[in-house]
């Protein structure tokens, strides 16, 4: 089954604790990319990477990490979290980017909910 | 000032034709419009993407002047299993934004 999967689904921290998500798809997607969600702000994309060892920021990328080592995996990393950062992340992949010329659609992972003390 | 506006909620009754218009006025000029429909504890899944004047496919339509400084999502006789968030996404300044979205609430 074509899907995009993150984990874990829950994480309750503290301050400064540092910590991962991972994320993974399995459809061969070129495109990845991390958004927060938040009450009466919608979707905020975090970073993205086009293809394996190219990342780059998106509209919200303070405190946040990322990495594309290989091409289905596309780890979030806080390294030093903050209560600001407590938040819904989702993952979403395409095959590629959005929403260019050739737009594609994003296949969303199912989310994180992340809540730092 | 805001990249993308949407209404925040709208309310519905089922069979009837729901219209949700977003704003944005700054989209990159080679970017396409796509919207995204999400349920409660599930990620954003796509409903309908296009560049200018009107696109339809099984389950919307979306309508795009020709300044493409908005669109608008058209869902068909809607149903009680609509009722969710409805989001657009367009490119601005090279990035990717989303509006704020708009709730949906389909009554009986």
């Amino acid at each position: 089954e074509a899907q995009v999967t993150q984990n874990p689904r829950y994480l309750i921290t503290v301050t400064g604790k540092k910590l991962t998500v991972t994320c993974s798809q399995n459809m061969n997607h070129e495109y990845m990319s991390w958004y927060r969600q938040d009450p009466g702000l919608g979707l905020r994309q975090i970073y993205y990477s086009m293809n394996v060892e190219v990342t780059d920021k998106g509209d919200v990328p303070e405190g946040y990490k990322v990495s594309r080592k290989e091409k289905r995996n596309f780890p979030l990393i806080l390294e030093s979290p903050s209560p600001n950062q407590t938040s819904l992340y989702f993952c979403a992949s395409s095959l590629s980017p959005p929403p260019g010329l050739d737009g594609d659609e994003q296949f969303f992972g199912p989310g994180t909910r992340l809540t730092v003390l | 000032l805001a990249k993308t506006t949407q209404p925040i909620s709208m309310d519905s009754y089922e069979g009837q034709e729901v219209n949700i218009t977003c704003s944005h006025n700054n989209i990159a000029t080679n970017d396409y419009i796509t919207w995204y429909q999400q349920f409660p504890s599930q990620g954003p899944r796509f409903i309908i993407q296009g560049y200018k004047t009107k696109v339809t496919n099984e389950v919307a339509s979306l309508f795009i002047p020709a300044d493409r400084k908005s669109s608008t999502l058209s869902l068909p006789r809607v149903s009680l299993s609509d009722t969710a968030v409805y989001y657009c996404l367009v490119g601005v300044g090279g990035k990717l934004i989303f509006g704020q979205g708009t709730e949906l609430s389909v009554k009986p």
